[in-house]
């Protein structure tokens, strides 16, 4: 069974930063590309960041290029989020997400739970 | 960076019903169109994938459509467990965007 858990959410300071972690499990991790999405309160999904199975690229939306890094562990099965500099509109439900790379529009096709991260002054 | 207008924003509906919803790109992006049911407080859960093709099971009520850049997401009988926001999500050149979302409520 594939499992994504995310941790280390949280609430932080304007400015400060935090290190996202999903844990995968149920399937070869370094197989597939890895997605972070996340969900302001009340709001839509939002395309964040992700990178393939290797790490030989990576790719973050404009919203929030300069201040995250996306990376990998493949020893560890675990997905990273590193967030700089956070901002109030930063705030939002994290999640990981699968991409199903054998579809053309690499699809997300398993998703964590999701993780709360509140930014405030 | 390619935009997705999703419409409507939100629509009212009975069981039975059958519901259409339309996914407008500012670029032709052939058919790299995914769709996506969410309801509230849980994870979105992948329904149609590039732009047509139903995942694993997922109930054959539901058919997407389309090809650069217009597309159309189909329940053909709402069910009660249907009524949940929907999205589209397009995929290009290592990016993604997703339209603005369509809340499915009871009529």
């Amino acid at each position: 069974e594939v499992r994504l858990l995310e941790s280390g959410g949280g609430l932080v300071q304007t400015g400060g930063s935090l290190r996202l972690s999903c844990a995968a499990s149920g399937f070869i991790f370094s197989n597939y590309a890895m997605s972070w999405v996340r969900q302001a309160p009340g709001k839509g999904l939002e395309w964040v960041s992700s990178i393939s199975g290797v790490a030989d690229w990576a790719f973050n939306a404009d919203s929030v290029k300069g201040r995250f890094s996306i990376s990998r562990d493949n020893s560890k099965n675990t997905l990273y989020l590193q967030m700089n500099s956070l901002r109030d509109d930063d705030t939002a439900v994290y999640y990981c997400a699968r991409c199903l790379v054998t579809a053309a529009a690499d699809p997300n096709d398993y998703w964590g739970q999701g993780i709360l991260v509140i930014v405030s002054s | 960076d390619i935009q997705m207008t999703q419409s409507p924003s939100s629509l009212s509906a009975s069981v039975g019903d059958r519901v259409t919803i339309t996914c407008q790109a500012s670029q032709d992006i052939n058919n790299y169109l995914n769709w996506y049911q969410q309801k509230p407080g849980k994870a979105p859960k992948l329904l149609i994938f590039d732009a047509s093709n139903l995942e694993t099971g997922v109930p054959s009520r539901f058919s997407g459509s389309g090809s650069g850049t217009d597309f159309t997401f189909t329940i053909s009988s709402l069910q009660p467990e249907d009524f949940a926001t929907y999205y589209c999500q397009q995929y290009n050149n290592l990016r993604y965007t997703f339209g603005q979302g369509t809340k499915v409520d009871i009529k």
